[in-house]
């Protein structure tokens, strides 16, 4: 089944803890990109890549950092989580440029920063 | 810079009726898609359906359909013979397509409908 699949879909962790959210596809899209979601404010982009070792800012990349060193594989990193990083968190991937190509977005991530 | 307006925070629909979904963006481009996701108590995103900026003909998909107004920037989705299954917060969404690599789809604060009995 074509899938993109984030881990864990929960997550209460402490200030400062480093903590990585995987994000994995199975459908050997190009573009991956990961998104945060806070009431009011709708999903804003974090980081994107367009292909493997290709990354870049998206909106709202402080406090976090990505890698992409396998085209399947996309993890969002918080080297020192702070309470204002408790989001839900979206991974989403696209065979091609999203404007030409379905967004495919993985069950996302509840986290919480005490 | 690109924004997406939703002004309707929650609304609600009888089953079976119509409802239609306010958005409005703004814009200098001339070449870009519009999308509508629906995100229910799952927390899945999922594709409503998308039109193309240069397409004059509004998208439908089953029950969904768009009132795309280019010159307005206006851009509603209307769900006619609502279900239960409906009832989820609903994104609209943006991207421009300058040919470069940057694919962010620039989203609304959206809406969350909800489907009475």
């Amino acid at each position: 089944e074509a899938q993109v699949t984030q881990n864990p879909r929960y997550l209460i962790t402490v200030t400062g803890k480093k903590l990585t959210v995987t994000c994995s596809q199975n459908m050997n899209h190009e573009y991956m990109s990961w998104y945060r979601q806070d009431p009011g404010l709708g999903l804003r982009q974090i980081y994107y890549s367009m292909n493997v070792e290709v990354t870049d800012k998206g909106d709202v990349p402080e406090g976090y950092k990505v890698s992409r060193k396998e085209k399947r594989n996309f993890p969002l990193i918080l080297e020192s989580p702070s309470p204002n990083q408790t989001s839900l968190y979206f991974c989403a991937s696209s065979l091609s440029r999203v404007a030409l190509a379905e967004l495919f977005f993985g069950s996302g991530t509840q986290l919480s920063v005490l | 810079a690109q924004t997406v307006t939703q002004s309707q925070p929650e609304m609600s629909v009888q089953e079976a009726e119509t409802v239609t979904l306010s958005c409005t963006y703004d814009t200098s481009e001339s070449n870009y898609y519009l999308f509508w996701y629906k995100q229910p108590p799952s927390r899945q995103m999922i594709l409503v359906i998308r039109q193309e900026a240069y397409k004059q003909q509004n998208a439908t998909e089953n029950r969904f359909s768009v009132n795309f107004q280019k010159a307005a920037k206006s851009f509603s989705l209307k769900i006619s013979d609502s279900q239960l299954g409906d009832t989820a917060m609903y994104f609209c969404a943006f991207i421009y397509d300058y040919g470069g690599a940057t694919n962010k789809l620039i989203f609304g604060t959206g809406t969350l409908l909800a489907v009475q009995p």
